[in-house]
Parts: C-alpha cells; sequence; structure tokens
C-alpha cells in the first residue's frame, strides 16, 4: 500500500502569514493527490484536487503543487477562518492531518 | 446541490453489526458519474477511507478492513448503505458518507478520485 506521509503535524501561525503543508507519498502517485480543510463538528472539505485543481467556492490564497510524491499545500495571508487541520489524500489513504493553530 | 445526510443507530454493542445508511437529496445515487463512500475518524485521529460503491452494486473496500465492511445501494429510495460486522470499541468514530468524483486515476492502489461532497457525520459509539 501506498502511504502518505504528512508534515508537520501540527503549526502555529498569525493571520496574515503564509503557511505550507507537505505530503510524501511512499511511490509515485502522479498528480492524483488531494486536499482537504476539516473544522471540528463540520463536514470535511475539498480544497484542491489532482494537486493544483482548486475547487469552485475555494478562496486563491489556498494553492496545491508537486507531483511523483512531493506535494504542498499553501496558504497565502491566512485568515481567522482558515485554522482548521488539512489533510492530503490518494486513494485509501489519507496524511495524518496538520493542525493549523493560532499563535 | 447534492446533499448527503448519514442515519442510523449512535449506540453498537460489542461484537454486532454497526449499520448506517446515507440519504442522497437533490441529486441521485444512479448518476453515472460518482462513487458513494464511507469514511470514518476515531476520536482524537485522522480520517479513514473504508469503501466505495457506484450504483450498480459494484464495491471496493480498504483493504484494512475488507473482511468486515458492506456497502450496499437502493437506487429506489436513493440511498447507500454500510454494515461493518464484529465491532468492537476500536470502530467507535464519527462515520462520514461522501461522494466520489472524477477525475479517477487507476494506481498500484486501486481508484483514486476526489470526495467532492461529504454529509455532517454521525457519531456512533460501541459499548454494552
Amino acid at each position: 500500500d501506498i502511504q502518505m506521509t504528512q508534515s508537520p503535524s501540527s503549526l502555529s501561525a498569525s493571520v496574515g502569514d503564509t503557511v505550507t503543508i507537505t505530503c510524501r507519498a511512499s511511490q509515485k502517485i502522479s498528480s492524483y493527490l488531494n486536499w482537504y480543510q476539516h473544522k471540528p463538528g463540520k463536514a470535511p472539505k475539498l480544497l484542491i484536487s489532482v494537486a493544483s485543481t482548486l475547487q469552485t467556492g475555494v478562496p486563491s490564497r489556498f494553492s496545491g503543487g508537486g507531483s511523483g510524491t512531493d506535494f504542498t499545500l499553501t496558504i497565502t495571508n491566512l485568515q481567522p477562518e482558515d485554522f482548521a487541520t488539512y489533510y492530503c489524500q490518494q486513494t485509501w489513504t489519507f496524511g495524518q492531518g496538520t493542525k493549523v493553530e493560532i499563535k | 446541490q447534492v446533499q448527503l445526510q448519514e442515519s442510523g443507530p449512535g449506540l453498537v454493542k460489542p461484537s454486532e453489526t454497526l449499520s448506517l445508511t446515507c440519504n442522497v437529496s437533490s441529486g441521485s445515487v444512479s448518476s453515472g458519474s460518482y462513487y458513494w463512500s464511507w469514511i470514518r475518524q476515531p476520536a482524537g485521529k485522522g480520517l479513514e477511507f473504508l469503501g466505495y460503491i457506484y450504483y450498480t452494486g459494484s464495491t471496493n473496500y480498504n483493504p484494512s478492513l475488507k473482511s468486515r465492511v458492506t456497502i450496499s445501494v437502493d437506487t429506489s429510495k436513493n440511498h447507500f448503505s454500510l454494515n461493518l460486522n464484529s465491532v468492537t470499541a476500536a470502530d467507535t468514530a464519527v462515520y462520514f458518507c461522501a461522494r466520489l468524483a472524477p477525475p479517477y486515476f487507476f494506481g498500484p492502489s486501486g481508484r483514486t478520485g476526489s470526495l467532492d461532497i461529504w454529509g455532517q457525520g454521525t457519531v456512533v459509539t460501541v459499548s454494552s
């Protein structure tokens, strides 16, 4: 099975900061990686599919990149509503999650 | 906009079968473009993809749980269901249903799509 290693597991940032989350696959997966945002008590939300395709309605401060084994999710100009846990996903496997907290 | 809503018992006894249903509204489970999925999240842990089904009844399950999971679909009722047998406390979790959408990639682990619409989730506790 392909393993997904996500880092960091948590980070503290301030409103207006830029943060980057990484996800590494144990073998090449082309560009078939998705990113989700999850807030407590809510349904997870698809942000980005196929590594870099921003979903309709998702703010442009979110961007995704990478291919092969190494992928990134970048949030520029962090907003209060962005504090959440973020997951990467490929086939059956989700990353361990990155909790973005307010500094 | 398609909406999904999970329903089922919130408490299941150990060794019994957990059964949940996901009702699809403002859309059809028979839409040929999508697969219908179950994901769970134990308290304090990450997300685990359980499996998915096509409207024809074709299924695919996460190998880690394959022996205990059954997903079915009822197109006449526009819903799909999850059965997880022989449950233990480790199966206590929030269970989500979701729609798996294209584009699809067929890799070493199977089909990859994106989970574009999710239900709100339902808490299931396994306890006697």
